[in-house]
């Protein structure tokens, strides 16, 4: 089982649609959590940090449930540029390890 | 800040030959991590740096991968010999106190 699950898609929604992506995480250890975006032929790039309280960035919104260990990304008014992988990030809090998940792909249609 | 720079962009090579990947961080930080990146296993952690010491190795496939960091500002992922399977993207990271990774813009390697 890899330590870090993500549904892999693709998700295919319409311009301004809402998505979620859902990522679970074995290691209970587990100290701080990201989601990535990931462009095609690109470099995975930190589209935000997932804190305990849950958190906002504009059209995005991630939570995080540690008893559950799960952290989700919700996408509001979805736009064409949204289309990309989402990476599902853990940081161990001993180690310092960074695991990614296999990432979701989303593709926004217009 | 020119980011985390990656060479060479792309590797073809044939079977059995060496291959060495080079990476230099961003300046002032102090963690270095190499990725591979396949679609059937997504990225994978090979081995990560702290201060230019290797802190965890356990993903790195097999002997015939090797890391270094002989300085602050440069590492090298090598593959002696290389295989096909070893055909990836292979990226660097680096990241500083605030645990944001950057990553480099990856190689493409090719084994024929």
């Amino acid at each position: 089982r890899k330590e870090v699950e993500q549904d892999p898609g693709p998700f295919n929604v319409p311009e301004g649609a809402t998505v979620a992506f859902n990522c679970t995480y074995s290691n209970s250890a587990s100290q701080s959590f990201f989601w990535y975006r990931q462009d095609c032929r690109k470099e995975p790039k930190l589209l935000m940090s997932v804190y305990s309280s849950g958190n906002e960035d504009g059209r995005f919104t991630a939570q995080l449930n540690r008893a559950s260990q799960y952290i989700s990304l919700l996408i509001r008014d979805s736009k064409l540029s949204d289309s990309a992988t989402y990476l599902c990030v853990v940081k161990h809090s001993s180690a310092s390890k960074i695991i990614f998940g296999s990432g979701t792909r989303l593709s926004i249609r217009p | 800040d020119a980011g985390v720079i990656q060479s060479p962009r792309h590797e073809v090579t044939e079977m059995g030959q060496e291959v060495t990947l080079r990476c230099k961080p961003i300046s002032g930080h102090d963690y270095l991590f190499w990725y591979r990146q396949t679609m059937m296993r997504g990225l994978e952690l090979l081995i990560y740096f702290n201060n230019n010491v290797p802190i965890d190795d356990s993903g790195m496939p097999e002997d015939r991968f090797s890391a270094k960091m002989p300085n602050a500002s440069f590492s090298t992922l090598k593959i002696q010999p290389s295989e096909p399977r070893d055909s990836a993207v292979y990226f660097c990271a680096s990241r500083g106190l605030d645990e944001k990774l950057f990553f480099g813009s990856g190689t493409q390697l090719s084994v024929l």
